[in-house]
């Protein structure tokens, strides 16, 4: 059991350009989800997957924001036209389809949009 | 959704003190969990707690489902126990909901 693992760590990017983050789960947890924290805030939701479907997604996510898991497995996340308000901690977490439903969390990929 | 609220928000605590957070929510809860977060900004899990008591270390934790809502003891606190504490849950769907945070300082 590696634990939850989010790739770049950190992310500067200029404004109006397009990033990509991707989270690679707990093997054989078939949910992963995206959250985003501000800087003293507690972390919001923004969407989850069941295996490769999404099955939810918040209000938070605009239409510049798109999530993938195509084979159930890694998930990536892309914003496109970054804007500074998007500058945020990016986290990842999974868990089993059932039973005790703990979300365990990766280390997340901190963005600074300039 | 639910509503979650933490208290005290700060904390500052002397070395070998013992503490109690609370975690209150709106509506029943499915899933409660309680984490820390360190100061890289890692969310290690405390607690999955949707009800009754809990116990590692000196952490323990306390849901009372009935009544709506959670506690999270620190005993004998240690200057690595610093950062942020939050409670997080949910009762529909499957999206953890937080509340805002204990920012806990222990000075040596």
């Amino acid at each position: 059991d590696t634990g939850v693992s989010q790739d770049p760590r950190h992310k500067i990017t200029k404004r109006g350009q397009n990033v990509t983050f991707r989270c690679d789960p707990i093997s054989e947890h078939n949910r992963l989800y995206w959250y985003r924290q501000t800087l003293g805030q507690g972390p919001e939701f923004l969407t989850y997957f069941q295996n490769e479907a999404q099955l939810e997604k918040s209000r938070l996510l605009s239409d510049r924001f798109s999530a993938e898991r195509p084979k159930g497995s890694f998930s990536t996340l892309e914003i496109q036209r970054t804007e500074q308000g998007d500058s945020a901690m990016y986290l990842c977490a999974s868990s089993r389809l059932a039973g005790q439903e703990t979300q365990y969390f990766g280390p997340g990929t901190r963005l600074l949009v300039l | 959704g639910i509503q979650v609220e933490q208290s005290p928000p700060d904390l500052i605590l002397q070395e070998g003190a013992n503490s109690t957070l609370r975690c209150n929510f709106s509506d029943s809860v499915n899933n409660l969990q309680w984490f820390h977060q360190n100061p890289w900004g890692q969310l290690i899990n405390l607690f999955y707690i949707p009800s009754g008591t809990k116990q590692n270390g000196r952490l323990s934790a306390t849901t009372v489902a009935t009544e709506r809502y959670s506690l999270l003891y620190i005993s004998s606190s240690q200057t690595t126990d610093s950062g942020v504490y939050f409670c997080a849950g949910y009762n529909a769907g499957n999206m953890l909901t937080f509340g805002g945070g204990t920012r806990l300082m222990v000075k040596p």
